[in-house]
């Protein structure tokens, strides 16, 4: 089946540590995003990529990096510069970018939920 | 800072009722314009988009488009408990050579049996 997984689903972080959340796609959909999730907050976007090899800042992008060196693959790194890390992140692909041909539809993983101890 | 407005509620409608949802937005050159869901605990999923000023109707699902107002609702008909779920309006705004989805904070809606 198609679709975007995101692991891990739950993950726990001390304090000055950085972490890596893996998402991959099998949709072979061009553009992908990160966004950030907090309780009673809509999605606000980290980082997104509209081809391999390049990706742009969002919104929240201090503290984050990511890297698209495949189609398929665009890890999010929470390094230990981002001060408030909990939350829920949402990893989502589009068929294109967000212009031209698109419904601007975005298929999303089932999430990871980090958590700071 | 492009801007997408929504009642957080919660709005609570009995089953059979129709729930109106608004959403209002910033960027007057907006052009696109989503409806997603998101059930607790889970990722959102599309619903509707609509592009051009009027009416979108999908099954219970109506979206309404005013540019002139920048203001975009969604109407479920015929409320159902398995409608019980956060909704997000998201608009596509351009920022210079880039396009961006912007997400409202969503409003949570309850369908009580």
């Amino acid at each position: 089946d198609g679709g975007i997984t995101q692991s891990p689903k739950y993950l726990f972080r001390k304090e000055g540590q950085n972490v890596t959340l893996s998402c991959e796609q099998n949709l072979n959909h061009d553009a992908m995003y990160w966004y950030r999730q907090d309780p009673g907050q809509g999605l606000r976007l980290i980082y997104y990529s509209q081809i391999v090899n390049d990706f742009q800042k969002g919104d929240i992008a201090e503290g984050y990096s990511v890297s698209r060196e495949k189609k398929e693959s665009f890890p999010l790194t929470v390094t230990s510069a981002q001060k408030n890390p909990t939350a829920f992140y949402l990893c989502a692909s589009s068929l294109y970018g967000l212009a031209g041909e698109t419904t601007g539809e975005l298929f999303f993983g089932e999430g990871s939920r980090l958590t700071v101890l | 800072q492009k801007e997408v407005e929504q009642n957080s509620g919660p709005l609570s409608v009995p089953e059979g009722a129709i729930a109106s949802l608004n959403c209002t937005y910033s960027d007057r050159g907006s052009q696109s314009f989503f409806w997603y869901r998101q059930y607790s605990g889970k990722s959102p999923e599309l619903i509707m988009f609509i592009y051009s000023n009027g009416d979108k109707e999908d099954g219970r699902f109506t979206a309404q488009l005013n540019k002139a107002s920048q203001y975009v609702s969604l109407l479920i008909r015929d409320s159902q408990p398995s409608d019980s779920a956060t909704y997000l309006c998201a608009v596509i705004h351009s920022g210079g050579s880039n396009y961006k989805l912007t997400f409202g904070k969503g409003t949570l809606l309850t369908v009580n049996p």
